[in-house]
């Protein structure tokens, strides 16, 4: 059973416009969010997290909405660069942080100059 | 700081034979997790280690897969004996704190077993 789903394995956008990936998950008990990137023949990068008592975080181009109610974040890209072009993994954590990172499946994302 | 270090980057082997995948974490840090990612099941965490003693295995797939930590700058994933399906790319990643967050991935170890 998966914990943590990222339901579009690919998205392609043109350069300069948004990106979005999507993340859903299940338990309940996860209150710590986190997105990694991950190029080729490279391990993962983390990106941008955020904890359940906020709603968004921000870092330069980059945003994650976390909607509670609906257990789904998103991560926001603007604008999107060629250079962003990787496979984004959105990972999930309970206590704080604490406890083991569950990972989705993640999206690659192709930006197209 | 050079990052966290695995070794082989690649490693091909023969069903039943033994393979042992290596890391170094990131000096300072106190916390080690061995990770596998594959088509099918995307990136699970196997086991992790705090201040060197394993704190949760319960990712390990089976009796056949096994994982020590000596000492602080040294880690080690043995599969005896390998199979197909064991065929996967294999992540070391470490932390400063216990938690996960931010945690610093190596370049990984692809193994493919024949």
């Amino acid at each position: 059973d998966q914990q943590v789903k990222q339901n579009s394995p690919s998205l392609s956008v043109q350069e300069g416009r948004i990106s979005i990936l999507n993340c859903d998950y299940t338990n309940s008990m996860f209150d710590y969010f986190l997105w990694y990137k991950k190029y080729p023949a490279e391990g993962p990068t983390f990106l941008i997290s955020i904890s359940s008592i906020k709603d968004k975080n921000e870092d330069g181009r980059f945003t994650v909405f976390l909607n509670k109610s609906a257990k789904h974040l998103s991560l926001h890209i603007v604008p999107s660069q060629p250079g962003d072009s990787a496979v984004y993994f959105c990972a999930a954590s309970a206590q704080g942080g604490s406890e083991k990172l569950v990972f989705g499946k993640g999206t690659k994302l192709t930006v197209n100059p | 700081d050079a990052g966290v270090i695995q070794s082989p980057r690649h490693e091909v082997t023969e069903m039943g034979q033994e393979v042992t995948l290596r890391c170094k974490p990131i000096s300072g840090h106190n916390s080690l997790f061995w990770y596998r990612q594959t088509m099918m099941r995307g990136l699970e965490l196997l086991i992790y280690f705090n201040n060197n003693v394993p704190i949760d295995d319960s990712g390990m797939p089976e009796d056949r897969f096994s994982a020590k930590m000596p000492n602080a700058s040294f880690s080690t994933l043995k599969i005896q004996p390998s199979e197909p399906r064991d065929s996967a790319v294999y992540f070391c990643a470490s932390t400063r704190t216990r938690t996960n967050t931010e945690a610093f991935f190596g370049q990984g170890t692809r193994l493919t077993v024949v």
